[in-house]
């Protein structure tokens, strides 16, 4: 079993709708949780990072961490097409390693 | 600042052939981590450094794998020989101990390695 489990999609929307992401861990040794964006041919970038259990909010983006069933979630509100991009999960404990999900693509179609 | 700088973005080679791919870390940034990345097993972490040191390598596949870091502004990942397994986008990515952007990683473009 892997440490961070995410479903890779595709998941495809229709411009406007509400985007759920979801990612499960096994490790509750983690306490920093973070999502990434990637479009294509290009590294990964910072989109969103929590510290413990609790919801964080930042414009369009919400992230949601439940420490006690070992689930993330990432809400994208009025999707665009330019948010069309693979999301990766991250966690980490104390330390600096830092465990990705698969990633999920998105597509969102105009 | 010009982010993680990766080269070569493009590589193909033939199978047994040595392949060097390099990064240079944002400066000032204390940390340098190498990551590969394929459909079947996503973003894997190799090996990070820390001041140039390698702190953890657990994540190297096998000794045909090395890293170095000589300097600061520098780093290395070798194959040799190289393997059509190994076929894979490898990231650098740096990061510096600072509480209020510690967990944060900045990643370079890559470089996408095809062994034929």
């Amino acid at each position: 079993q892997k440490e961070v489990e995410q479903d890779p999609g595709p998941l495809s929307v229709p411009e406007g709708a509400i985007v759920s992401l979801n990612c499960t861990y096994s490790n509750s040794a983690f306490q920093y949780f973070m999502w990434y964006r990637q479009y294509s041919r290009k590294g990964p970038e910072l989109l969103m990072y929590t510290y413990s259990s609790g919801n964080k909010e930042d414009g369009r983006f919400t992230a949601q961490v439940d420490k006690s069933s070992k689930y993330i979630s990432l809400f994208i509100r009025d999707s665009q097409p330019s948010d069309s991009a693979t999301y990766l999960c991250a966690m980490k404990t104390g330390g600096f390693k830092t465990i990705f999900g698969a990633g999920t693509r998105l597509f969102v179609k105009a | 600042d010009a982010g993680v700088i990766q080269s070569p973005r493009h590589e193909v080679t033939e199978m047994g052939q040595e392949v060097t791919l390099r990064c240079k870390p944002i400066s000032g940034h204390d940390y340098l981590f190498w990551y590969r990345q394929t459909m079947m097993r996503g973003l894997e972490l190799l090996i990070y450094f820390n001041n140039n040191v390698p702190i953890d390598d657990s994540g190297m596949p096998e000794d045909r794998f090395s890293a170095k870091m000589p300097n600061a502004s520098f780093s290395t990942l070798k194959i040799q020989p190289s393997e059509p397994r190994d076929s894979a986008v490898y990231f650098c990515a740096s990061s510096s101990w600072d509480r209020a952007r510690s967990e944060k990683l900045f990643f370079g473009s890559g470089t996408q390695l095809s062994v034929l």
